[in-house]
C-alpha cells in the first residue's frame, strides 16, 4: 500500500524564520511530487511541483527532491503569518499511474 | 467564472434524502476527479474520469453515484447516506490524467452534513 508520512503538527515558527515541512514516501515508482496549501475551511491550492532529484526554487519557497532516500521537503523562507494553513504533500504511482496520493498534512503556525 | 466551481457549498440532508453535488470547470480540462476529505484522514479520491469516461473507482459505496456529461461538468449523486459520510467533497481538474506532472486544481468543496 502506497503511504505518504508527514507530521501532522502543528509546527509553530516566529515570523521571518524558515519553515521546513517534511514528506516521506513508500513507493519507489513515484515520478511526481507536489505541495499543496490548504487554508482552513478552503480547498487546496498548488504551492509547487517537483520532479527531478534536488532543489526547486519559486520565490519564497524551495521544494527539496531526494528520491533515493525518499523523501520530499518545503522550505517557506521569511515565513509571514499569511502562510498559516496546512500543507499537503502528494505524490503519484509513476509507471504510467495517475492516481495522486495524499499525505494527512502538516499545520503550520507562523507567530507574529 | 474561472476555475473549479462547485454547488451547493454547504448541505444538510437526511439518511433518506437523495441529493445531487455539481462541479463545473472552466479550465478546458479532460480529466476530473472527486475526492473526500474527512477530519485528520487524508485526501481520498473516489472516481476518476478522463474525457467524460470513467476511468477509476475506488471502491467507494453504490450510495456515491458518479455522473459526467461532458469533460467540463461532473456530478456526484448521494442517496440514503450514513452520518461516517459527512466530510468536504472536493472536485478536482486536470489537462489530462494526473501524474506525468499533471496538475490538479480543486473546486472549494462542497462540505456535507448528514444526519
Amino acid at each position: 500500500q502506497k503511504e505518504v508520512e508527514q507530521n501532522s503538527g502543528p509546527l509553530s515558527v516566529p515570523e521571518g524564520a524558515i519553515a521546513s515541512l517534511n514528506c516521506t514516501y513508500s513507493d519507489r515508482g513515484s515520478q511526481s511530487f507536489f505541495w499543496y496549501r490548504q487554508y482552513s475551511g478552503k480547498s487546496p491550492e498548488l504551492i509547487m511541483s517537483i520532479y527531478s532529484n534536488g532543489d526547486k526554487e519559486d520565490g519564497r519557497f524551495t521544494a527539496q527532491l531526494n528520491k533515493a532516500s525518499q523523501y520530499v521537503s518545503l522550505l517557506i523562507r521569511d515565513s509571514q503569518p499569511s502562510d498559516s494553513a496546512t500543507y499537503l504533500c502528494a505524490l503519484d504511482s509513476g509507471a504510467g499511474s495517475y492516481q495522486l496520493t495524499f499525505g494527512k498534512g502538516t499545520k503550520l503556525s507562523v507567530i507574529p | 467564472e474561472t476555475g473549479v466551481t462547485q454547488t451547493p457549498r454547504h448541505l444538510v440532508m437526511g439518511m433518506t434524502n437523495k441529493k445531487s453535488l455539481k462541479c463545473e470547470q472552466h479550465l478546458g480540462h479532460n480529466a476530473m476527479y472527486w475526492y473526500k476529505q474527512s477530519a485528520k484522514k487524508p485526501l481520498e479520491l473516489m472516481f476518476v474520469y478522463n474525457f467524460k469516461e470513467q476511468t477509476e473507482n475506488n471502491s467507494v459505496p453504490s450510495r456515491f453515484s458518479p455522473e459526467c456529461p461532458n469533460s467540463s461538468h461532473l456530478f456526484l449523486h448521494l442517496h440514503t447516506l450514513q452520518p461516517e459520510d459527512s466530510a468536504l467533497y472536493l472536485c478536482a481538474s486536470s489537462q489530462d490524467l494526473a501524474g506525468n506532472q499533471e496538475t490538479q486544481y480543486f473546486g472549494p468543496g462542497t462540505r456535507l452534513l448528514v444526519l
